[in-house]
């Protein structure tokens, strides 16, 4: 069954810097992919997904994540992070119906 | 956009009883949904998955006579942890899948649950 691994558990930034997150799935073939956050106290917020087209794919709030066949790699980047992207960052892929989740990154931005 | 209500959002029972966690879909038919389980600074579990006027399939490890699930309804499943223990207290979050959009799975705001 597919899984994905995220490899930065704790990432803090000041403002400004720029991010990226790790993520690697498991294997080959067709794969769909997702980012998710979760802000404090809040429920998870789908940021971007990748069926199949184009493998660099846009999200909500400036986020962006490319898919690398070759490296199994599904990496999200922002250019300037903001104090207010202070989150957990979960990448995500679909098994058959279900989705299945990384261990997450928790990001701290500091002003 | 499509919605999923997640209710109690906080509960503190003692061991040994039961509690019942509702998730609903508020603006579309969910035939199947999805429960999840998070520990503090680790990711979402998937427990099992609750398909409406069937019985939930659960994943390895998952004790299905101590979480009952039940999807009676297109919109509504629900969780009931069955005599709790100490060890259950956790986050329990609940994702319904949207057919109309392509691949879209709306999550709950979750459930915390205590057990004293």
């Amino acid at each position: 069954a597919q899984s994905v691994s995220q490899h930065n558990h704790h990432v803090i930034l000041s403002e400004a810097a720029s991010l990226e997150l790790g993520c690697n799935y498991s294997y080959g073939g067709t794969v769909n992919l997702f980012w998710y956050v979760q802000y404090p106290g809040q429920h998870l917020q789908l940021l971007l997904k990748y069926f199949s087209g184009d493998p660099l794919v846009k999200g909500i709030k400036g986020f962006e994540a490319e898919f690398i066949k070759s490296k199994f790699s599904f990496n999200l980047r922002k250019p300037s992070v903001q104090w207010s992207d202070t989150a957990e960052y979960f990448c995500a892929v679909l098994n058959t119906d279900k989705l299945i989740f990384g261990t997450g990154t928790r990001l701290q931005v500091f002003p | 956009g499509a919605v999923v209500s997640q209710h109690p959002s906080r509960v503190i029972c003692k061991s040994g009883t039961s509690v019942k966690i509702e998730c609903r879909s508020l603006d579309f038919q969910a035939t199947t949904m999805f429960w999840y389980r998070q520990f503090p600074k680790q990711s979402l579990m998937l427990m099992a998955t609750s398909n409406e006027g069937s019985k939930a399939t659960y994943e390895q490890g998952v004790e299905k006579d101590k979480f009952l699930i039940n999807h009676a309804s297109l919109t509504l499943s629900t969780l009931t942890v069955t005599s709790a223990h100490p060890e259950d207290s956790s986050f329990y979050i609940c994702s319904a899948r949207d057919l109309d959009r392509a691949l879209g799975y709306t999550f709950g705001s979750g459930t915390r649950l205590t057990v004293v």
